[in-house]
């Protein structure tokens, strides 16, 4: 069955220094691949995603991401991490019912300390 | 801005109830999804719609069952709900078509089935 995989529960980084979320895939074809993230108590936000062309994405809030297809994986980037990015992110991809379903990733928390 | 609201942020039923969950978005999307949220399984598909008066079952549609008479209303219903009905609802819609749309995302209503 085509997944995304975390194999992260959680990241520990401390403010200022480089932060990677990593995701690998499992999908046929050229998939379409996504970040979320989930601050306490909130719905999923949009990141960032990859439909094709540069392998090195920029979205929201600094972040970036890049699709390896060698690897199958699309981490996710972020040069100098903040406390406020300390969240909840989810990988996913859209599958290929043409619905724009996502299947999601288990979930990485990353913990910023000061 | 673009916005999806969720009748409740937090519920508490009985065993055997009937639940209803609702959402609403503003932002006139042809495709409306309802989730459940667990630790450690990330988030997994319950039903979604891609039109008035349609629908399709996701990957756990077991127990539940959904309405969408009005584009902008999406409910997921509870028929008879039990304790490992308790989770976090999200609820998400996007447009349709050719392409990678994100989905947007309701602040979830974490239900409780005592």
């Amino acid at each position: 069955a085509q997944s995304v995989a975390q194999p992260e529960d959680q990241v520990n980084v401390a403010e200022g220094n480089p932060l990677t979320v990593k995701c690998t895939y499992s999908v046929s074809g050229n998939p379409y691949l996504f970040w979320y993230v989930q601050y306490p108590n909130r719905g999923l936000q949009f990141l960032l995603k990859y439909i094709t062309g540069d392998n090195l994405v920029k979205g929201s809030y600094g972040f970036e991401a890049e699709f390896n297809k060698s690897q199958t994986s699309f981490h996710l980037k972020k040069p100098s991490a903040l406390v406020s990015d300390s969240a909840l992110y989810f990988c996913a991809f859209e599958g290929t019912t043409g619905f724009q379903k996502l299947v999601f990733g288990t979930g990485t928390r990353l913990l910023v300390s000061p | 801005d673009v916005k999806v609201t969720q009748s409740s942020r937090y519920l508490v039923k009985r065993t055997g109830e009937k639940v209803f969950l609702e959402c609403v978005q503003d932002m006139d999307h042809e495709n409306m999804f309802w989730y459940r949220q667990d630790p450690g399984l990330g988030l997994r598909l319950i039903y979604f719609s891609y039109d008035v008066k349609m629908k399709e079952k996701g990957d756990i549609p077991e127990g539940y069952s959904v309405s969408r008479e009005k584009k902008e209303r999406f409910s997921l219903i509870l028929e008879s709900a039990s304790t490992n009905q308790t989770s976090m609802y999200l609820c998400a819609s996007s447009l349709v078509g050719q392409g990678a749309y994100e989905q947007y995302f309701g602040p979830g209503t974490r239900l409780t089935v005592t």
